[in-house]
């Protein structure tokens, strides 16, 4: 079965500052991956997704990640963080091949500080 | 936009009492998806249904089972609610293969 590792439980940033969550694949062959995040009481929502093609996928509210086949990595960067941001986020990948069902890792919460 | 609603946000049920958790969703979606949302564990599939009357356990099926009679409306039962039971419930639907999940709110069950 394929499976994400998320190294980083927690990790604070300032406001304005650059961030980077870390997010490692173990998959057959050219994954999909995902990123969701659970902003305070609500349910996970798309930040974006990788199947194909360009390895740096543009997501929504100014986030992206970065495929890296040779590090087995998916990490979401954003340039500029926001006291919105402050969100627990999941990396995920399919079960098996196209598979409907995902399999999420761990999180890793977020913190802003002003 | 695509909604998902569940029937509760918060919960407390007593040790043994037979539990259900509604989901619903608007969007005709193929997918319905159960998952409860531990701290350091992340999120964790119990069961998935393809269709109506169609489920597939998903990693931590024990102590649960699922309902679908209806496309839009999939159930999460808790046979005899048990204190490890004590969770965040999600709810996701998908219209396809490695579609976007949309979740609901959650329900966080409290088992005393």
């Amino acid at each position: 079965a394929q499976s994400v590792t998320q190294p980083d439980i927690h990790i604070t940033v300032s406001e304005g500052a650059s961030l980077e969550l870390r997010c490692n694949y173990s998959y057959g062959a050219t994954p999909y991956l995902f990123w969701y995040v659970q902003s305070p009481g609500q349910g996970l929502q798309l930040l974006l997704k990788y199947f194909s093609g360009d390895t740096l996928v543009q997501g929504i509210k100014g986030f992206e990640a970065e495929f890296k086949r040779s590090q087995s990595s998916f990490n979401l960067r954003k340039p500029t963080v926001h006291w919105s941001d402050a969100a627990e986020y999941f990396c995920a990948v399919p079960y098996t091949g196209t598979a409907s069902k995902l399999t999420f890792g761990t999180g890793t919460r977020l913190q802003v500080t002003l | 936009d695509v909604k998902v609603t569940q029937s509760s946000r918060y919960l407390v049920k007593r040790t043994g009492e037979k539990v259900f958790l509604e989901c619903v969703q608007d969007m005709d979606h193929e997918n319905m998806f159960w998952y409860r949302q531990d701290p350091g564990l992340g999120l964790r599939l119990i069961y998935f249904s393809y269709d109506v009357k169609m489920k597939e356990k998903g990693d931590i099926p024990e102590g649960y089972s699922v309902s679908r009679e209806k496309k839009e409306r999939f159930s999460l039962i808790l046979e005899s609610a048990s204190t490890n039971q004590t969770s965040m419930y999600l709810c996701a639907s998908s219209l396809g293969l490695l579609d976007t999940q949309y979740f609901g709110p959650g329900t966080r069950l409290t088992v005393l």
